[in-house]
């Protein structure tokens, strides 16, 4: 495996389902994020982790719950979800501690989500 | 009004076309600005990355930036239907990657 993996590639879940979304990174990196993307929206940052502590959380509904047991592992647990929460959800890696700001994520492919 | 404005398009041009991608942009304290494509069912990828005010090429794309005007530009010389996707600006104060502000994305489509 190579680059950001994202389980699973599509989710469908009914308002009271509980659910989990996996990404795991193999770059090495020590930051991971969580993007919302939806139709004719900009990326909407949720999450960030460095060194697998919390260091961003952008006023996202307590329904969505992060966990990173490490470096490599990022969790997205879901449960309660609403239908306006359908969207593609991005996890993202980088390395920070260089202070350049180059701005350089890596993403993987997605989670698209459908909340019914 | 949003820190970053983006036409979300779609724009249709002929293979071998040059292509035009802009955003504005209202902070004047950005100071690193980049362009992610992204194609269908993928993540978006880095493409390019400038640091403040100017130029910059990488074979047939080129990225521009006018700080004066709070304007970046993407530029594709000779389109191909590869070059199909999505494509978002993205910028951020420095220092710290996380910062990074999209725009909503301009979907290109490059017909042969």
């Amino acid at each position: 495996e190579t680059g950001v993996t994202q389980t699973p590639r599509h989710l469908v879940m009914g308002m009271t389902n509980k659910k989990s979304l996996k990404c795991e990174q193999h770059l090495g990196h020590n930051a991971m994020y969580w993007y919302k993307q939806s139709a004719k929206k900009p990326l909407e940052l949720m999450f960030v982790y460095n060194f697998k502590e919390q260091t961003e959380n952008n006023s996202v509904p307590s329904r969505f719950s992060p966990e990173c047991p490490n470096s490599s592992h990022l969790f997205l647990h879901l449960h309660t979800l609403q239908p306006e929460d359908s969207a593609l959800y991005l996890c993202a890696s980088s390395q920070e501690g260089g202070g350049s700001g180059t701005g350089e994520l890596f993403f993987g492919e997605g989670s698209r989500l459908t909340v019914l | 009004q949003k820190e970053v404005e983006q036409d979300p398009g779609p724009l249709s041009v002929p293979e071998g076309a040059i292509v035009s991608l802009n955003c504005t942009y209202s902070n004047s304290a950005f100071q690193y600005f980049m362009w992610y494509r992204q194609y269908s069912r993928k993540g978006p990828e880095l493409l390019m990355y400038t640091y403040s005010s100017g130029n910059k090429e990488d074979g047939r794309f080129t990225a521009q930036v006018d700080k004066s005007s709070k304007y970046i530009s993407l530029f594709i010389r000779d389109s191909q239907p590869s070059d199909s996707a999505t494509y978002l600006c993205a910028m951020s104060y420095g220092g710290a990657t996380n910062k990074l502000i999209f725009g909503t994305g301009t979907l290109l489509a490059v017909q042969p």
